[in-house]
């Protein structure tokens, strides 16, 4: 069965703290995974896509990486607006269409 | 460019009512999804159109549940005889073939 699981569901790291979030997912016919970050009451933001094992991807802080069978996101030096919830998305090809999974999210808060 | 946008923004309705709630998609995006969200929760899938193939309605919890795409473009999801726990955040999104998703606000339903 096609599945995608966040972990953890919920960090709190001090301003500064680096660490990273994991997505690990199973499902056939990989295509992409996509990464999203959403604010309470917003809907999710497109943050990133990786398509293939040892692709990564930066912007600001985040950097986002894939291995066959998890992604990473990882968060530098952190500040207190980054708080949010990541999600990440596998997206399969099927039968002549795509099929979106989505993760449940790491809710993260950052401390000043 | 336009995003995506979502009407009404909320909607507070009495159980057993009908709603209708609107999807806007981004110009040129063949591909539209709904979710539904509840508070805390992940994404729930709903519905997928794709260009002119038939909807994928997979995720419809049950048959009061409905929507259609006019002219490749805007949808409607409705919502007939709406209960208690239809109470959600119901998010529209929209890609190009096998892209990122691109989520609208949302419209923040209340069945009262």
């Amino acid at each position: 069965e096609d599945q995608v699981t966040q972990s953890p569901e919920a960090l709190r790291l001090q301003e500064g703290e680096s660490s990273s979030l994991n997505c690990s997912y199973t499902v056939s016919g990989l295509r992409g995974l996509f990464w999203y970050r959403q604010d309470p009451g917003k809907g999710p933001e497109f943050l990133f896509t990786l398509y293939s094992a040892g692709e990564e991807k930066e912007k600001e802080r985040l950097k986002a990486t894939l291995t066959k069978k998890e992604s990473f996101l990882h968060i530098t030096a952190p500040k207190p607006e980054d708080s949010a919830t990541y999600l990440c998305a596998v997206q399969a090809a099927l039968s002549g269409t795509y099929k979106y999974i989505f993760g449940t999210g790491t809710r993260l808060k950052v401390l000043a | 460019g336009a995003g995506v946008s979502q009407s009404p923004s909320n909607k507070v309705t009495e159980k057993g009512k009908d709603v209708e709630l609107r999807c806007d998609p981004i110009s040129g995006h063949t591909a539209l999804y709904w979710y539904r969200q509840s508070l805390g929760q992940g994404l729930e899938f709903l519905i997928y159109f794709q260009g002119n193939s038939a909807p994928d309605k997979s995720g419809l919890p049950s048959d009061r549940f409905s929507a259609e795409r006019t002219g490749g473009s805007v949808s409607t999801l409705t919502i007939q005889r709406t209960q208690q726990e239809d109470s959600a955040v119901y998010l529209c999104a929209s890609s190009l073939a096998g892209g990122p998703q691109y989520f609208g606000p949302g419209t923040r339903l209340l069945v009262l």
